[in-house]
């Protein structure tokens, strides 16, 4: 079946070092992968996206994605995090069932990122 | 573009009642989502329409919940009668597929929602 696994509940870092939050997935196809921000009582933000091309996604805010097929692996990383980073990140996989270009997503169950000052 | 627009932004209710949760979605776009977001089962989709066409409904939980597209920039997710259970945050996305490109799903801010 397919699905999403982020396998932190949370993930602590000081400002201004590199963070990572991990995602990996398994979907019989090829996957569309994407990243999303939540903040307290906000809905989610779009941060990137993986279609195809370059395994290096850049994003929104200094956030890159590194796409690695034979880990089936999509973590999120920013080189230097800072205190407004802090928020609930959410990894989440196109499902290939569906035909045509369809953006049924399979969302995971989101890592809560914490940068202390 | 003023993004998703989802009113109300919380609700308070007591259980039996009917609640009605509305969305607009970007102007333009051709694909609308609703999702609930609870600690138990994190995020889930409960249906989306595709040109104002109901496409998957399998996420909706029971009989007790509804969801209607009238027009391309309205929608709404009904439950009747509604049960503590279903206290939960609820959002509406849209999307827009062009030329064949997938296209980012957009979310609104979320109903909140608590049933007593």
């Amino acid at each position: 079946a397919q699905s999403v696994a982020q396998p932190e509940d949370q993930v602590n870092v000081a400002e201004g070092n590199p963070l990572t939050v991990k995602c990996t997935y398994s979907v019989s196809g090829n996957p569309y992968l994407f990243w999303y921000v939540q903040y307290p009582n906000r809905g989610l933000q779009f941060l990137l996206k993986y279609i195809t091309g370059d395994n290096l996604v850049k994003g929104s805010y200094g956030f890159e994605a590194e796409f690695n097929k034979s880990q089936t692996s999509f973590h999120l990383k920013k080189p230097s995090a800072l205190v407004s980073d802090s928020a609930l990140y959410f990894c989440a996989v196109r499902d290939p069932s569906w035909g045509g270009a369809t953006n049924k997503l399979i969302f995971g169950t989101g890592t809560l990122l914490a940068v202390q000052p | 573009d003023a993004g998703v627009i989802q009113s109300p932004r919380h609700e308070v209710t007591e259980m039996g009642q009917e609640v009605t949760l509305r969305c607009k979605p970007i102007s333009g776009h051709d694909y609308l989502f609703w999702y609930r977001q609870t600690m138990m089962r994190g995020l889930e989709l409960l249906i989306y329409f595709n040109n104002n066409v109901p496409i998957d409904d399998s996420g909706m939980p029971e009989d007790r919940f509804s969801a209607k597209m009238p027009n391309a920039s309205f929608s709404t997710l009904k439950i009747q009668p509604s049960e503590p259970r279903d206290s939960a945050v609820y959002f509406c996305a849209s999307s827009l597929l062009a030329g064949g490109s997938l296209q980012t799903q957009y979310f609104g801010p979320g109903t909140r929602l608590l049933v007593l």
